[in-house]
Formats: structure tokens, sequence, C-alpha cells
């Protein structure tokens, strides 16, 4: 099993909708979790960071953290076009004492 | 306050070559790191500076990867002799040295390395 999952995608969304990035993490006793979002050709940027139970907003953006079932998501809603990246999701895991990414989700989002 | 930065942003060279690549991390920054993203697989940690320290190397692919940071300030990354597989885009990054667990890492634009 990978230490964090993400389906690659790509995943299309219309614009105005809700868009959901979902993450699983394999380390029980991480405690921070992040999602970067990096544009074609740029560098990651970190946009969310959650380290409790329960949804954390910022905007349009809401990061949601499930311990128990070692699932952590990101909804964006009102989606816009300019939203269109990949979405990476991040797990620091005690164990490596490191930030582990996933492979990312490209989310596409339809005019 | 100017972000990371990474020098060069394309490489191509030959099997065979060294490859040279700097990153420049933000100004004050202990920590500083370095990652690769090989085509269609995730964000790779290689390895951490605290300073001009490496904390944690545990990702260095073999010993034809060598890094450093002298002064603590900028870091260089060098491939002798390049391989195929050594292909990908190179990352670093950098943040303050506080709680490593909650920290923010700032990314730099990544060296895109070809090796043919």
């Amino acid at each position: 099993q990978k230490e964090v999952e993400q389906n690659s995608g790509p995943l299309s969304v219309p614009e105005g909708a809700i868009a959901s990035l979902n993450c699983t993490y394999s380390d029980r006793v991480s405690q921070s979790f992040f999602w970067y979002r990096q544009y074609s050709g740029k560098s990651p940027e970190l946009i969310m960071s959650i380290y409790s139970n329960g949804d954390k907003e910022d905007g349009r953006f809401t990061a949601q953290l499930n311990k128990a079932s070692q699932y952590v998501s990101l909804l964006i809603r009102d989606s816009q076009p300019s939203d269109s990246a990949t979405y990476l999701c991040a797990a620091f895991m005690n164990r490596d004492d490191k930030i582990i990414f996933g492979k990312g989700t490209r989310l596409h989002i339809l005019p | 306050e100017a972000g990371v930065t990474q020098f060069p942003s394309h490489s191509v060279i030959e099997k065979g070559q060294t490859v040279t690549l700097r990153c420049d991390p933000i100004s004050g920054h202990d920590n500083l790191y370095w990652y690769r993203r090989v085509m269609g697989k995730e964000i790779k940690f290689l390895l951490h500076f605290v300073k001009e320290s490496k904390q944690d190397e545990s990702g260095m692919p073999n010993n034809r990867f060598l890094a450093e940071r002298t002064g603590g300030t900028y870091s260089t990354l060098k491939v002798q002799p390049a391989e195929l597989e050594d292909s990908g885009v190179y990352f670093c990054a950098s943040s303050p040295n506080r709680d490593r667990s909650r920290e923010t890492q700032y990314f730099g634009p990544g060296t895109r390395l070809l090796v043919l």
C-alpha cells in the first residue's frame, strides 16, 4: 500500500460546481496533512493544512480530516477555471519524520 | 520577499555527463529539502538540510548523487555520472526551523532534467 494515495484523475467538474478531491494515508499516527496546488510547469503551492478531525474552511476551500478512516479530502466550492491544476495531498509521516506526497489529482474545471 | 529559486530551469545532458543543480532557499530558512518527481510518479523526498548539516539523506538514490549546502545558504545537487533514470523534475523547498510536522514548505519552480 502506498503511503499517501490519490486518484490521479483527471477529474472534470463544471464551472460553479463543487470539486471533491480525496486522499487516504497509511500511517495511522500521522497528525498533519496538507493540500498543495500545482499548475502545469510551476511549483507546488500550499493551499490548506489540517491537523484535527473535522472540517477546516478557508474561502472557497474546505479540508476534511477523518483520522479513524485515515482519509483527508479537499472541497472546492464555486469551482473556477483558474482552479484547474494538479492537487497534491501530503502527510507528515511520524515514522519517517518527513512529508510524504501522493501522486496528485488532476482537476479540470469545465467552462 | 524572494521565493525559492532554482537554476537551471531545464537541463538536457547525455548519459555519463555531470550536472549540478542549484537551489537558493528563502532567506533565513534553516530547512532545505530536495525532492524529485519522475514522470507519472509522486514527488519523492531526497534529502533534508538543517543549515549546513545533512539531517536526513535517506531518499538519495545512490552515490552518484551528492548534495551540499556550504555555509547554510544555497545548496547544490550534483549527479555524476548521470543515468537515463535520473530524468525528472528536481524540486527544492525551504521552511523555517519551527515545528516540522506543521511547517509550510515553500517550493521552488524545479529543474527539469532530461538525460539522453
